[in-house]
């Protein structure tokens, strides 16, 4: 199976920062990675797809890139509604995983 | 609108099975592959399995194999997941998700609002 590792795991940041997220693929899946934002209570949301294809609706803060291993998603001024934990998912092949995930909390 | 609606909570007892339903609407059903996906308390996110409500083929994650059943009914675009032996591990909530397009791996860009499935003694 394909493990996904996450970076940081908690991140701690201010209203109007830029932050970035990595996800690393323990082999390479191409451009075949996915990006979901979770609130509490709340099903995942569909942020990015295909490694750096915004989902239709989503803002365009929200970027994606990177391809093979390193993966990243980057929020270029984070807005309150943005804290919420964030997975990374591999498409590349069958099981499908996530990333453990990135919890983004209000400094 | 596009929407997956899924099944109430459940309580069950260790060894019990439990079948969660996922009611799909504003689309056609069979145009799309869906997926299971479960998330512990606490946790992260886990597949379980997909199902084609076209044809109703499935692949189910090796950790579920034997013990998951997933399955559709065309008539009333539902899909189902049957989980058995239940045991305290599998408390979790259970979502649908449905894949972003007809390709068989694609992103799941609508889900169930969730499915939150107790087991207790």
């Amino acid at each position: 199976d394909i493990q996904l590792t996450q970076s940081p795991s908690f991140l701690s940041a201010s209203v109007g920062d830029r932050v970035t997220i990595t996800c690393r693929a323990s082999q390479g899946i191409s451009s075949y990675l996915a990006w979901y934002q979770q609130k509490p209570g709340k099903a995942p949301k569909l942020l990015i797809y295909a490694a750096s294809t915004l989902q239709s609706g989503v803002p365009s803060r929200f970027s994606g890139s990177g391809s093979g291993t390193e993966f990243t998603l980057t929020i270029s001024s984070l807005q309150p509604e943005d804290f919420a934990t964030y997975y990374c998912q591999q498409l590349n092949s069958y099981p499908i995983t996530f990333g453990q995930g990135t919890r983004l909390e209000i400094k | 609108q596009v929407q997956l609606v899924q099944s109430g909570a459940e309580v069950k007892k260790p060894g019990a099975s439990v079948k969660v339903s996922c009611k799909a609407s504003g689309y056609t059903f069979t145009s799309y592959y869906m997926h299971w996906v479960r998330q512990a308390p606490g946790q992260g996110l886990e597949w379980m399995g997909i199902i084609n409500p076209s044809g109703g083929s499935t692949s189910y994650a090796q950790k579920f194999q034997g013990r998951v059943t997933m399955t559709r009914d065309t008539s009333t675009s539902t899909v189902y997941m049957e989980l058995s032996s239940l045991r305290s591990e599998d408390t979790a909530v259970y979502y649908c998700a449905r894949a972003r397009s007809t390709m068989y791996l694609d992103a799941f860009d609508i889900w169930g609002q969730g499915t939150m499935v107790t087991v207790s003694s």
